[in-house]
């Protein structure tokens, strides 16, 4: 079975400082990774994907299979970029497994 | 162009009693998907329709739960003799295609049930 771990549930940093979430996945094959964010009030959107490998407002993962990480990384965090943020995985078509959250919180 | 809607945004019963949750996915989108979202956890995936048919319906908890999609757009989420522990937010999602990993999935703003 897959499982997705966010291990921080509250994350705190300053404006300008470099950000990390960490997540951790376990699924024996090759999944897709994805990261969503919702922003106070608002729904749950896709930030990034691993397939892409794009870089969205500043933010990057990169997945490492020896580790099984797939970690959400800014240089220089901004106040708006306060969320909750869930780490995603997909096996196959349709069932997509989440992660519990961190909540990030910026600090001017 | 118009999002994933979901209604009510709220829905308050008591125990025992059966309740029934509407999706409208985007127009066009061919996948349809449910997740219920206890607090201070991740979704969790329900049901996830291709079309008019349940490609995956593993993740209904027991058999109070069905879903249906009898045209390939709206989705109702049926839940018979509710009880305390179904109170949660149901999350709807569509995508284009749902026929690979890598689909993205919009989500509508959920229904906040609650069961008295």
């Amino acid at each position: 079975a897959q499982r997705v771990t966010q291990p921080e549930k509250l994350l705190s940093v300053f404006k300008g400082a470099p950000v990390e979430l960490k997540c951790n996945y376990s699924y024996s094959g090759s999944p897709e990774l994805f990261w969503y964010v919702q922003y106070s009030r608002q729904r749950l959107q896709l930030l990034l994907r691993h397939i892409s490998r794009e870089s969205i407002k500043g933010f990057t993962a990169d997945l490492n299979k020896g580790e099984t990480s797939f970690h959400l990384k800014k240089p220089f965090a901004q106040e708006e970029d306060s969320a909750m943020y869930y780490c995603a995985l997909s096996t196959n078509a349709g069932k997509s497994t989440f992660g519990d959250g961190t909540t990030l919180t910026v600090k001017p | 162009g118009a999002g994933v809607s979901q209604t009510p945004s709220n829905k308050v019963t008591e125990k025992g009693k059966y309740v029934e949750l509407r999706c409208d996915p985007i127009s066009g989108h061919t996948a349809l998907y449910w997740y219920r979202q206890s607090l201070g956890q991740g979704p969790e995936f329900l049901i996830y329709f291709q079309g008019t048919g349940a490609a995956d319906d593993s993740g209904l908890p027991n058999d109070r739960f069905f879903a249906v999609r009898p045209e390939g757009s709206v989705s109702t989420l049926k839940i018979q003799r509710t009880e305390r522990g179904d109170s949660a937010v149901y999350l709807c999602a569509s995508s284009k295609t749902g026929q690979v990993a890598g689909d993205e999935q919009f989500f509508g703003p959920g229904t906040r049930l609650t069961v008295l």
